[in-house]
């Protein structure tokens, strides 16, 4: 089964500057990246994802990066801001049919 | 209706009673997610539904719990004789289909077992 990894677990970035998240996977048949934002008492919402045939996608402030050899993507996040405080999480997966396995999740602190 | 919908908001119970928790998934997704999340930590997998069929429920931590989906709508996660571990937000979650697509998540059930 899929094994994955996330990191850091925790990440505090100052206000206007920018933060990373990276992802590992261990399945080479994966081809769908997605990932999660979760606020505080709400269920994770997706925020942004990517197909294995494309190796970035942009949605203003946030876009992910996929490295299919090395087998991990990337959240990144420019401009933080106190809004984009919340936890993160990454879910790869392959195919139809298969349960969604999520990353162990990253807590982004905005510093003010 | 407009999202996934899950019932109670928040549930205590005593040690030993057991509970019902219920999940409206989004009007026509073929599948279906459950998940626990304990404070502050990340998702455990519990169970996924493809119709009314449960082709992966390697999650369910014991055999207190089960879970079923009639019509292929609406789920059940029943937890037996509740035990103080058992307490956690407990989170739904639909898809068009299963596997690489958006999930959609419900905004969770908190059980606490005292």
């Amino acid at each position: 089964g899929e094994n994955v990894e996330q990191h850091p677990s925790t990440l505090s970035v100052q206000e206007g500057d920018s933060a990373v998240i990276k992802c590992t996977y261990s399945d080479s048949a994966s081809n769908y990246f997605p990932w999660y934002k979760q606020e505080l008492g709400k269920g994770p919402q997706l925020i942004i994802d990517i197909r294995s045939n494309v190796g970035e996608k942009k949605d203003q402030r946030i876009a992910v990066t996929l490295n299919k050899t090395a087998k991990h993507f990337s959240l990144h996040i420019t401009e933080t801001q106190p809004e984009d405080s919340a936890v993160y999480f990454c879910a790869p997966s392959w195919g139809s049919a298969s349960k969604i396995i999520f990353g162990s999740g990253t807590r982004l602190s905005i510093r003010p | 209706g407009a999202g996934v919908s899950q019932s109670p908001s928040n549930k205590v119970t005593e040690k030993g009673k057991d509970v019902e928790l219920r999940c409206d998934p989004i009007s026509g997704h073929t599948a279906l997610y459950w998940y626990r999340q304990s404070l502050g930590q990340g998702l455990e997998f519990l169970i996924y539904f493809q119709g009314n069929s449960a082709p992966d429920k390697s999650g369910l931590p014991s055999d207190r719990f089960s879970a079923e989906r009639t019509g292929g709508s609406v789920s059940t996660l029943t937890i037996q004789r509740t035990q103080q571990e058992d307490s956690a937000v407990y989170l739904c979650a639909s898809s068009s289909i299963a596997g690489n697509t958006e999930a959609f998540f419900g905004q969770g059930t908190r059980l606490t077992v005292v």
